[in-house]
């Protein structure tokens, strides 16, 4: 059964880079998954912040890309999310997950649900 | 963008009664080359992260409950707690996978 496990700081100030990482267990990272973060503010929904497949095939959420990169280590069995430049506005809780993947003629390999998710850590960027 | 909106933010259900909550899509999820929904639901309970109940918009994830069911296509669909139940409140979110992934707002669960 995949078990996934966020960790990183959970205190950051304004401008530092937040970066965590997500180690997965009884599951390989290289299989035809991606690999997700989603965060949640206190109180609040959900936002998909981007997944990376182990072929290096990556997708941002638009609104966040230009501060985002997401990276996997296959010999770790991890992934890792660094987001640059925080503000007190990305403070939430922030949890990995994978989702199965298809492959389209037109996209490639393409993510779809998140069927397996992390506990979360909390992240709090605060002066 | 599509962007995904929740009906109603809370409601208040009986034990043993149904439970309907409502999720459209500001654009199609329906994906014609193959007939699928590109659309999911969530349960999510305090201090737990959410958990997979239904994905191409009707089909149960292993282990959830029968009295959890999907239901719609196009931009419309539903989630249906049967016969709700103590541990079934929560906050249920609707998500598409059909372009770039996004949530609905959450719906709240309550035992009246």
């Amino acid at each position: 059964q995949v078990q996934l496990q966020e960790s990183g700081p959970g205190l950051l100030k304004p401008s530092e880079t937040l970066s965590l990482t997500c180690t997965v267990s009884g599951y390989s990272i290289s299989n035809n998954y991606f690999w997700g973060w989603i965060r949640q503010p206190p109180g609040k929904g959900l936002e998909w912040i981007g997944n990376i497949h182990h072929s290096g095939s990556t997708y941002y959420n638009p609104s966040l890309k230009s501060r985002v990169t997401i990276s996997v280590d296959t010999s770790k069995n991890q992934f890792s999310l660094k987001l640059s430049s925080v503000t007190a506005s990305d403070t939430a809780v922030y949890h990995c997950a994978r989702q199965p993947a298809g492959f389209y003629d037109s996209t490639g390999y393409f993510p779809y649900y998140f069927d397996s998710w992390g506990q979360g850590t909390l992240v709090t960027v605060s002066s | 963008d599509i962007v995904m909106t929740q009906s109603p933010d809370s409601l208040a259900v009986s034990l043993g009664e149904r439970a309907t909550i409502n999720c459209k899509s500001s654009q199609s999820v329906l994906y014609s080359s193959n007939n699928k929904n590109y659309l999911a639901w969530y349960q999510q309970k305090p201090r737990q992260p959410p958990k997979l109940l239904i994905y191409w918009a009707s089909t149960r994830e292993s282990g959830v409950p029968d009295r959890f069911s999907g239901s719609g296509s196009g931009t419309d669909f539903t989630l249906t707690i049967s016969s709700l139940q103590s541990e079934d409140v929560a906050v249920y979110y609707c998500q598409q996978y059909y372009t770039t992934p996004h949530f609905g707002p959450g719906t709240r669960v309550d035992i009246k």
